[in-house]
Parts: structure tokens; sequence; C-alpha cells
């Protein structure tokens, strides 16, 4: 059981909007940065948005994330195939002694 | 260009021992913190330890607390993950990651990750 929480599947035909939530509480997404992370098949995680909302240079502006008091989600316009893949969020949580927590990913699937 | 290659992988048997390593090339070494992060086949990403930049500091995840140990060795650009008593559930690919921040005491994020390593705890 992760500790954030994310739907386990999304889909979406190629152009839409798509949204990826992601909740949380307090400790973790309500007093810390939200970041998002891409894992396309075969590959290692790559990040995608940190602080929120902020984009690495290199990803398209396509991809934006927000967050409002304990939930985030991540968007997606104009999808393309290349999309399909696993996305993670992440967070530093302040429980105990702290640590990094994920989401349990949600899979993305472009019709 | 960061580069970060995990190697140390392998199949062993529940209750042994195994040391992973990251060899990191492309940037200073010895100003960013590194992540060890896991993913389970099929599953998802699990988050196993930190160790800042000089080594000072080091934080676990309570599943391995205890028996994982980070470390670090900044003249040879390498990172370590000394997994003892292993578990079936540990069995997972194991990434190495980079801190986003330098010299950074505060949490930051992973950019960028690894290729992993597969370790398979089985009898």
């Amino acid at each position: 059981q992760s500790v954030l929480t994310q739907p386990p599947s999304a889909s979406g035909t190629p152009g839409q909007r798509v949204t990826i939530s992601c909740s949380g509480s307090s400790s973790n997404i309500g007093s810390n940065y939200v970041y998002w992370y891409q894992q396309l098949p075969g590959t290692a995680p790559k990040l995608l948005i940190y602080r929120n909302n902020q984009r690495p240079s290199g990803v398209p502006d396509r991809f934006s994330g927000s967050k409002s008091g304990t939930s985030a989600s991540l968007a997606i316009s104009g999808l393309r195939s290349e999309d399909e893949a696993d996305y993670y969020c992440a967070a530093w949580d302040d429980s105990l002694s702290g640590s990094w927590v994920f989401g349990g990913g949600t899979k993305l699937t472009v019709l | 260009q960061v580069q970060l290659v995990e190697s140390g992988g392998g199949v062993v048997q529940p209750g042994r021992s195994l040391r992973l390593s990251c060899a990191a090339s492309g940037f200073t070494f010895s100003s960013y913190g590194m992540h060890w992060v896991r993913q389970a086949p099929g599953k998802g990403l699990e988050w196993v330890a930190v160790i800042s930049y000089d080594g000072s500091n080091k934080y676990y995840a309570d599943s391995v607390k205890g028996r994982f140990t980070i470390s670090r060795d900044n003249s040879k650009n390498t990172l370590y993950l000394q997994m003892n008593s292993l578990r079936a559930e540990d069995t997972a690919v194991y990434y190495c990651a980079k801190e986003a921040l330098v010299y950074s005491r505060v949490p930051n994020w992973f950019d960028p990750w690894g290729q992993g390593t597969l370790v398979t705890v089985s009898s």
C-alpha cells in the first residue's frame, strides 16, 4: 500500500488532455513539494515535474503539474503515443525520521 | 553528461548478503547526495536510502533499516548499498539516483537515475 494514492490506470486518445491525480496527507504533499516521474517500458524513471509545477529543460510544455492542499495532479495535453508510460508522484514525508514516499503509479494508455 | 552505472546484482539466498555499487561520472560526485530506489517486478517505486554529499547523514526506509547500509567513496566516485539478511521481498531492480541540488542538507529530488541492477532473493 503506497503512502501517496494514484489511480492505477488512465487513458486517452491522441490529442486529448488527461490528468493523473495524487493524494497524500499533511505530512507529505501538504507540507512539501511534489515531483512527477515518467517511466517508459523497460527503462529507468525520468524526472518530469519538480517542485510542484516546474519542468526540467527538455520536457515538453504539454506536461504540467499543480498542487492544492494535500493533493496534486499531472496534466498531459495534446496526448501522443509516446506518452504511453507509467507515471509516479513523489514527495518527502516529514513523519518520524522522514522519508521519500511514492504513489503506486498510474499506467497511461494512449488508445 | 551525468552517467550512473549500477552493478553487483544477482541471485542470492535468503539470509545472505550482497553489495551493490553505483559508478558515477559526468559530474562532481562529492558535491551531491545520492539515493537508492528499488522496484519489485511489476510493482511501483520504493525509496530505500539516501546519503549526503559528504557521507555524514544517512536515512533509510523502515523496511530496510538495520539490514541495509548506504555508503560512498568520493575518491572513487562510487556509491554503495550493503544489503544483509536479505529477504524474498527485497527482490527488485535497484536504481541509484543523484540528488538535484548541490551541497544540500535538505531533502531534494532525484535526477537522473541509473539503469538499475536486478537483485533476486530466492532459495
